[in-house]
């Protein structure tokens, strides 16, 4: 398999600040990652295609200048909830695949809460 | 939509077998089968995956009916550790999000 890895694995923050979460790619380069996200008793939504070098897809309804996505390198990609509400206490993943098309492989999330 | 079918829930016996099945009966003919788990506040965990054939590796079996339109993800030795939700998506192999339906959550009694 591969191994993606999410840092940190939970956080707490305040209402209004910014919270950036990691997602790196540990023995594989990725040229896309996707980030979902998933509140409790529910199933995985996709929120974002992350594009190295280039400007993230969103999926209808996320916010983009909300949750920023910057995709500087081939093994990370960081999600930045930006003025984050209590609304937005979630569960967040990432993937990313070897190759196109591919498996895809999953961090272990990271849990935001916000109060 | 998630475009697949599965049961809400199943329960399957340690050391049994566990059976899960999928529909996905408007399924292309460039989209593969995935299968993947996730146990409680944990990321998915990828498991097998398909086309046409029946696969097996070192976790699970795949069996696609020959008409491509419903799958069984076989568990030949259930664990405790097997309970988790698995989910059953169809993907056409490009470089798109997959799309989580409800999934069955399996839940192995001791």
């Amino acid at each position: 398999g591969a191994v993606v890895s999410q840092h940190p694995s939970w956080v707490i923050c305040k209402s209004g600040t910014s919270v950036k979460i990691e997602c790196r790619s540990l023995d594989f380069q990725a040229t896309t990652m996707f980030w979902y996200r998933q509140f409790p008793k529910q199933s995985l939504m996709l929120m974002a295609t992350s594009n190295e070098g280039s400007k993230a897809t969103y999926e209808q309804g996320v916010e983009k200048d909300k949750f920023l996505i910057n995709h500087a390198s081939l093994t990370l990609s960081t999600l930045t909830v930006t003025s984050a509400h209590p609304e937005d206490s979630s569960f967040y993943i990432c993937s990313a695949s070897k190759q196109a098309g591919t498996e895809a492989f999953f961090g272990q999330g990271t849990r935001l809460t916000v109060v | 939509d998630a475009k697949t079918t599965q049961p809400t829930s199943m329960d399957c016996a340690e050391g049994r077998a566990a059976n899960l099945p999928c529909n996905h009966s408007t399924i292309s003919g460039n989209e593969y089968v995935y299968w993947y788990r996730q146990i409680h506040s944990q990321g998915p965990q990828y498991i097998i995956h398909g086309l046409k054939n029946n696969e097996t590796n070192e976790m699970a079996s795949l069996i696609i009916t020959e008409d491509r339109k419903s799958s069984t993800l076989i568990l030949p030795h259930a664990t405790l550790r097997d309970t988790a939700v698995y989910y059953c998506i169809r993907s056409g192999g490009g470089a798109d999000g997959l799309t989580f339906g409800k999934g069955t959550h399996l839940i192995i009694q001791p």
